[in-house]
């Protein structure tokens, strides 16, 4: 099964730019890697998938390296709102059966101040 | 255009008891999956459907079994529940796409054990 790591919490004020990396070995080599947010007593949301190098869309840009070890979600001028907590999702390798799996991460739990 | 439906909202249930869950996808999606989300914790794939068969499965037991009908609904089965079977069980709908994993999730069944 893949492995990811994500930080527990972070922390930031209004306005400034925060960066959640999700470390993920052992994934599908040819899935993407998705990014969802979640509110307390919701489902969590799409943010952004990417393969590799960078994405961009209107909420948040993907950075993922060449090697798609690692992948960044960046949050440009983060406000109150933002206060959730962020998921990477990555697809298993194919089993001996070739069933697959999915794989969240632990989740980020971001905190932005006024 | 409703999205992700589940229902019910809140389940309490006893040990040893049998529980159906179900989710109705976002209009247009053909594919469902389920996730356990503990408190706390990043949701836990157990399996995905398309086309009425189980397409991938994560590491749950057999007591969890699921179904999709055709007008895409699904339903998961959770049999001879235990304690730590007590959990949000998030529904997400998708359209086929392969190695994209853009899911639309519904807002969970709250399911207590007792």
């Amino acid at each position: 099964l893949a492995k990811t790591t994500q930080p527990i919490s972070m922390d930031s004020y209004e306005g400034q730019e925060v960066n959640i990396t999700c470390s993920h070995n052992n994934i599908a080599t040819n899935d993407y890697i998705t990014w969802y947010q979640q509110f307390p007593s919701q489902g969590p949301r799409f943010i952004i998938q990417g393969y590799k190098t960078k994405v961009t869309n209107e909420v948040a840009s993907l950075f993922i390296p060449a090697d798609r070890k690692s992948s960044t979600l960046s949050l440009p001028r983060v406000s109150l709102s933002d206060t959730a907590v962020y998921y990477c999702l990555v697809g298993d390798p194919p089993m001996d059966t070739g069933r697959r799996a999915l794989t969240f991460g632990s989740g980020t739990r971001l905190q932005v101040q006024p | 255009d409703a999205g992700v439906t589940q229902s019910p909202t809140h389940l309490i249930k006893t040990r040893g008891q049998q529980v159906t869950l179900r989710c109705s996808p976002k209009s247009g999606h053909d594919t469902v999956s389920w996730y356990q989300q503990a408190l706390g914790q990043g949701p836990q794939f157990i399996f995905q459907y398309y086309e009425e068969e189980e397409r991938q499965r994560g590491n749950f037991p057999d007591r969890f079994s699921g179904h999709q009908f055709p007008n895409y609904s699904s339903e998961l089965n959770v049999n001879a529940l235990l304690l730590g079977d007590s959990a949000l069980y998030l529904c997400a709908s998708s359209l086929d796409g392969g190695s994209s994993y853009e899911q639309y999730f519904g807002p969970g069944t709250r399911l207590t054990v007792t």
